[in-house]
């Protein structure tokens, strides 16, 4: 099975930061990457899939690139609202396997 | 809108079974695979297993490979998943999800539904 790991595992940050997340396959995955933000006690949110394209009603301050191995999700200016976990979830091959979770907090 | 709505979820004893249901709407159902996934209290997402969107080709994590199954009734526009000899590890809360296309990323996902296997 593929293992995703992600760093950090937390971060502080303020509103207006800009915010790097980063995600790492066990082994290639080529682009079969997808980015979700999950709130408290809410399902998670698509942000991001095939590693770049972002999910239609997602705002634009969302970003992420890579390929392969290394993959990397940065939101560009923080708003209040995005102050939640985002996961990481590789779509390669099976079993899907997610990251351990990045929890953003408020600084 | 799409909508999924997961219904089947509560406490249960070890060794014991459970069906859960998801009722999809707003989409063509018969036409995407779907997912389960899971989250146990306080941690990070598991995902469970996929079915494609003719049944042909379902997949599951190793954690509940033969004790869990999952199956559609397209007519029905409803998704279960079928789950055996249940034990402690399995609580958490199950969402059913929608694949974007192809078996990749999953664009909508239910509010969830809570199992608690406890004795």
């Amino acid at each position: 099975d593929i293992q995703m790991t992600q760093s950090p595992s937390s971060v502080s940050a303020s509103v207006g930061d800009r915010v790097t997340i980063t995600c790492r396959a066990s082994q290639g995955i080529s682009s079969w990457l997808a980015w979700y933000q999950q709130k408290p006690g809410k399902p998670p949110k698509l942000l991001i899939y095939a590693a770049s394209s972002l999910q239609s009603g997602v705002p634009s301050r969302f970003s992420g690139s890579g390929s392969g191995t290394d993959f990397t999700l940065t939101i560009s200016s923080l708003q209040p609202e995005d102050f939640a976990t985002y996961y990481c979830q590789q779509a390669s091959s099976f079993p899907f396997t997610f990251g351990p979770g990045t929890k953003l907090n408020i600084k | 809108q799409v909508q999924l709505v997961e219904s089947g979820g509560g406490v249960v004893q070890p060794g014991r079974s459970l069906r859960l249901s998801c009722a999809g709407s707003g989409f063509t159902f018969s036409s995407h695979g779907m997912h389960w996934v899971r989250q146990a209290p306080g941690k990070g997402l598991e995902w469970v297993a996929v079915i494609s969107y003719d049944e042909i080709n379902k997949y599951y994590a190793d954690s509940v490979k033969g004790r869990f199954t999952i199956s559609r009734d397209n007519s029905k526009n409803t998704l279960y998943l079928q789950m055996n000899s249940l034990r402690a590890e399995d609580t958490a809360v199950y969402y059913c999800a929608k694949d974007r296309h192809l078996l990749s990323a999953v664009d909508y996902w239910g509010q969830g539904t809570l199992v608690t296997v406890s004795s």
